[in-house]
C-alpha cells in the first residue's frame, strides 16, 4: 500500500508552544521519511528527514520521532513561532528503480502570536 | 529562488482546452518529477523523467502527457481539460533517478484554473 496518512489536517498553536504532526504508513519497504515545509505561493522545501534505523533526529527546533514497529513518524516543532505558520507535508520513499516521493495530505499550521 | 523554474505561474483556460506547463530543472539535475496539488488530496505524484526517459508513472490521467527534452527541461501537457483539473502543478528536480527520494528541489508551481 503506497500511502502515507497525515493528521491533523490543520493545527493552531500559541507562540512558544509545541506543534505535533503525525504520519503513518503501511509499506515496510519505505526507507526514507522527509518532512517538507510549504509557504503560500511557494513550492515545498525540505525541512528534515530520517531513515528508519534511528528513532529520533533533531535539527534546531525541529525533531522527527520515528516508531518503526508502529509504522508511524511525527514532526515536533518546539517553541513554535509565527514564522513557522505554513503547510507541512510528510513523505516517504523506498530505494529502487525510481526516486519518487509519496506525500501525505498536508497539515496547515497556524502559530498565533 | 530554488533553481527550478516553472512557467507560467498562472493559467486560466476553458473546459475542453489544452495547455502546456513548462519546467526547467536545477542545473545538474537529471530527474524531473511532476506533482498535482489539490486542496483535498495533497501532493499527488504524476510522472518522473530521468535524462529524457520516463522512469515512473503515478496517478496520471490518459488526457495528460509529459516529456523531457535533450536540454533536460520538461513539459506537462494537459488536454480536454475539465473543471476538476484545476489545481497547482509542481515540478521538482533531483540529481538522481533512483534510490529513494533524495535531493528533491521544487519549483514554485503553476496554478491552473479551468473555467
Amino acid at each position: 500500500q503506497q500511502q502515507v496518512k497525515q493528521s491533523p489536517q490543520s493545527l493552531i498553536v500559541q507562540k512558544g508552544g509545541i506543534s505535533i504532526i503525525n504520519c503513518a504508513y503501511e509499506n515496510t519497504a519505505f526507507d526514507y521519511f522527509p518532512w517538507y515545509q510549504q509557504f503560500p505561493g511557494k513550492g515545498p522545501a525540505l525541512l528534515i528527514a530520517i531513515r528508519p534505523d534511528v528513532s529520533e533526529k533533531k535539527e534546531g527546533r525541529f525533531t522527527i520521532s520515528f516508531n518503526k514497529s508502529a509504522k508511524q513518524f511525527s514532526l515536533h516543532i518546539m517553541d513554535s513561532q509565527p514564522g513557522d505558520s505554513a503547510t507541512y507535508f510528510c513523505a516517504a520513499s523506498m530505494g529502487g528503480a525510481t526516486n519518487k516521493l509519496i506525500f501525505g495530505t498536508g497539515t496547515l499550521l497556524a502559530v498565533q502570536p | 529562488d530554488s533553481g527550478v523554474t516553472q512557467t507560467p505561474k498562472h493559467l486560466i483556460t476553458a473546459t475542453g482546452q489544452r495547455v502546456t506547463l513548462r519546467c526547467s530543472p536545477r542545473s545538474g539535475d537529471l530527474s524531473v518529477y511532476w506533482y498535482q496539488q489539490s486542496l483535498d488530496q495533497g501532493l499527488q505524484f504524476l510522472i518522473q523523467y530521468y535524462n529524457g526517459e520516463e522512469r515512473a508513472k503515478g496517478n496520471i490521467l490518459e488526457r495528460f502527457s509529459a516529456q523531457q527534452f535533450p536540454d533536460l527541461h520538461s513539459e506537462l501537457n494537459l488536454s480536454s481539460l475539465e473543471l476538476g483539473d484545476s489545481a497547482l502543478y509542481f515540478c521538482a528536480s533531483s540529481p538522481r533517478g533512483t534510490g529513494g527520494g533524495y535531493g528533491y528541489t521544487f519549483g514554485s508551481g503553476t496554478r491552473l484554473t479551468v473555467v
